[in-house]
């Protein structure tokens, strides 16, 4: 069956430096992949979707890599903020394409 | 921003009793979600909605749960007879196309139901 890992320990870094998360899927090649952000208490919220013939998407402080040989995405916060804290979730769409299936999430802490 | 609005935001209901959860998706979405998140673990699908009927529901959406969109405009999970295990933080989501073609999925802020 479809799985996605994300890495279930807390992730904390320093203020200003570069927070990378990972998201690893196995038992399918799905078109895309989507990461959206999580308060507590809150809803997700989309952040950036990159698709199966992209290497990389950009938004702002936000980085997205997409490796279909590796069944990976990476997820970089550049120059992040302790406004960045926050739980971060992978998404991808499942086999029957009416839904969208998320990892466990890591949370990310960002310490002044 | 256009949003998906959810009421209540909080129920505490007793063990045995049904519950009703609404939802106002965005007005020009035509797919809807209902997603829960037990506290501390991930976020679960639970069923999909388009066209007036279910396109999916997973092993949790079990005879106890039906949806329903009785009018235009709202978008309604019910639990029939809840369990101490339904307690959970419910939302409702809403995307423009099929989640096939990459559509953003849009949720709001969550129902966060209790069983007593």
């Amino acid at each position: 069956s479809q799985k996605i890992e994300q890495n279930s320990e807390a992730l904390n870094i320093q203020e200003g430096k570069t927070a990378t998360l990972t998201c690893n899927y196995t038992n399918y090649s799905p078109a895309y992949l989507q990461w959206y952000r999580q308060d507590p208490g809150r809803g997700p919220v989309f952040l950036l979707l990159i698709r199966e013939n992209e290497k990389e998407k950009r938004k702002e402080r936000l980085k997205v890599t997409f490796d279909t040989t590796l069944k990976q995405s990476l997820f970089h916060i550049t120059a992040s903020q302790p406004a960045d804290s926050a739980t971060y979730l992978c998404g991808l769409p499942g086999s029957s394409a009416s839904k969208i299936i998320f990892g466990s999430g890591t949370r990310l802490s960002i310490r002044p | 921003e256009p949003e998906v609005t959810q009421t209540p935001s909080h129920q505490v209901t007793q063990m045995g009793q049904e519950v009703i959860l609404r939802c106002v998706p965005i007005s020009n979405h035509l797919y809807f979600y209902w997603y829960r998140q037990i506290l501390g673990q991930k976020v679960e699908f639970l069923v999909s909605f388009y066209n007036n009927e279910i396109s999916e529901k997973s092993e949790i959406f079990d005879d106890q749960f039906s949806v329903e969109r009785p009018d235009g405009s709202n978008f309604t999970l019910k639990i029939r007879s809840t369990k101490l295990e339904d307690s959970a933080m419910y939302f409702c989501a809403s995307s423009e196309r099929t989640t096939f073609s990459g559509n953003t999925i849009y949720f709001g802020e969550g129902s966060w139901l209790t069983v007593v």
